[in-house]
């Protein structure tokens, strides 16, 4: 299994662009979460999906969309890319035994 | 919203300690995460708990319901262990599928 995957790992954006941010996972995990990581502050979520067609908004939700057509797959949308959304972002899928984190994308926003 | 808080922030040790890490919450939880990440970023779950202890390898994790209180305990410490510790919690209600707030994580430095 290679369990959470993301890519890119590595992305530089100007202001105002859009880009998406992919996720999947294999394990066939109903719950999959998009975190966002910056200095001195905890994982904070960002989107999140109980299953293939339902997404809802977690504590930092503007600026980022969602959409799950399919049990593996969660994509991240940034709309217009901002530099407050300069960060390291976390996918995340939970099953039985705990949560299971993608490697991260760090994204510079300039 | 659950407030979770994470004690020491930074922490320095000697090989071969014992290292204690521990996390309180303000309501109460389904289940307590024990995550390490290491520099570079990747994030691995190593504990997941809603009572009692439990043990793999040289990490031990316990947890406190009545207290909203969990430790986490590593034992022999070597150079390795040297990651950041977050604790994450699972609540009742509120944010997200699974519920997690996590806290702000301690970083354990292990000297040779």
């Amino acid at each position: 299994n290679a369990g959470v995957t993301q890519t890119p790992k590595f992305q530089v954006l100007k202001t105002g662009q859009s880009m998406t941010l992919q996720c999947a996972q294999d394990m066939n995990h109903e719950y999959m979460s998009w975190y966002r990581q910056d200095p001195g502050m905890g994982l904070r979520l960002i989107h999140y999906s109980v299953g293939a067609g339902i997404t809802d908004q977690g504590e930092v939700p503007n600026g980022y969309n969602v959409s799950r057509s399919t049990t593996e797959d969660f994509p991240l949308r940034l709309l217009s890319a901002a530099p407050s959304q300069t960060s390291v972002y976390f996918c995340a899928s939970s099953g039985g035994f705990g949560q299971y984190f993608g490697p991260g994308t760090r994204l510079t926003v300039t | 919203k659950n407030e979770v808080e994470q004690s020491p922030q930074n922490l320095t040790a000697q090989e071969g300690e014992f290292i204690t890490i521990n996390c309180s919450y303000s309501v109460g939880i389904s289940a307590l995460h024990w995550l390490q990440q290491h520099p570079g970023g990747g994030i691995v779950s190593l504990f997941m708990l809603s009572s009692g202890k439990k043990k793999h390898g040289r990490l031990i994790a316990t947890i406190n319901i009545q207290e909203k209180h969990s430790s986490l305990h590593i034992t022999a410490s070597h150079p390795r262990d040297s990651a950041v510790y977050i604790c994450a919690v699972r609540s009742y209600s509120g944010g997200g599928a699974d519920g997690l707030t996590f806290g702000k994580g301690t970083h354990l430095i292990i000297q040779p």
